[in-house]
């Protein structure tokens, strides 16, 4: 079965520092791999998502994430946060008939 | 504009209540999901459905029921027998024959059991 754990619940940035947060997948076939990112009291919103061409996926509000298949990772990068990153976001892999998500991480962005 | 419209986005209910969510699309995806976001838990799955009139529970289904008479409607009951039921839930759609199984969101509903 397939399964993503994201590594750290909270992360702290100051504004305008790099944004990293960590995604390691386990899948039994080449897999599709997302980050989603919401807002309090809303939905979830994609960001990007790997289908399996570039291994460099570039998303909405200057993300992107780098698919590893030796390092099984997916992890999510921006160079410079903005107080409007805070949010929590969502690492996920699409398997049979859903999409399994990660216990999600916790933006704090600092002025 | 097409969409996921959940309602009501707030719901507050007495122990030993029934409550229906209700989940509407517009999108005219196949398939229709309802997941349960429980705080440092991540999202699970309570029920799915791919086709009208067909529906598959998830990993979380128990006291939980769903009906899909419509393509455009998954509504979801929270029946007395669910033992926890405070929670934020989110409906979302996909289409059936894209291989990537990218999910559509509603804004979710917040159920408070009294």
């Amino acid at each position: 079965a397939q399964s993503v754990t994201q590594l750290g619940s909270h992360v702290s940035v100051s504004e305008g520092a790099l944004v990293l947060l960590r995604c390691n997948y386990s899948s039994s076939v080449p897999p599709y791999l997302f980050w989603y990112v919401q807002y309090p009291n809303q939905g979830l919103q994609l960001l990007l998502k790997y289908t399996s061409a570039a291994t460099l996926v570039k998303g909405i509000n200057g993300f992107e994430a780098e698919f590893k298949k030796s390092e099984t990772s997916f992890h999510l990068t921006k160079p410079s946060a903005h107080m409007s990153d805070a949010a929590e976001y969502f690492c996920a892999v699409s398997g049979a008939y859903k999409l399994s998500f990660g216990a999600g991480t916790t933006v704090t962005v600092r002025a | 504009d097409g969409g996921i419209t959940q309602s009501p986005k707030y719901l507050f209910r007495k122990e030993g209540q029934n409550v229906t969510l209700s989940c509407e699309q517009n999108l005219n995806h196949d398939a229709m999901y309802w997941y349960r976001q429980d705080p440092g838990q991540g999202l699970r799955l309570i029920y799915y459905s791919q086709i009208v009139n067909d529906f598959q529970k998830g990993d979380i289904a128990e006291g939980y029921s769903v009906s899909r008479e419509k393509k455009e409607s998954f509504p979801l009951t929270v029946t007395s027998a669910q033992k926890n039921p405070t929670a934020f839930y989110l409906c979302a759609s996909s289409i059936v024959n894209q291989n990537t199984g990218e999910l559509f969101f509603g804004e979710g509903s917040r159920l408070t059991v009294l």
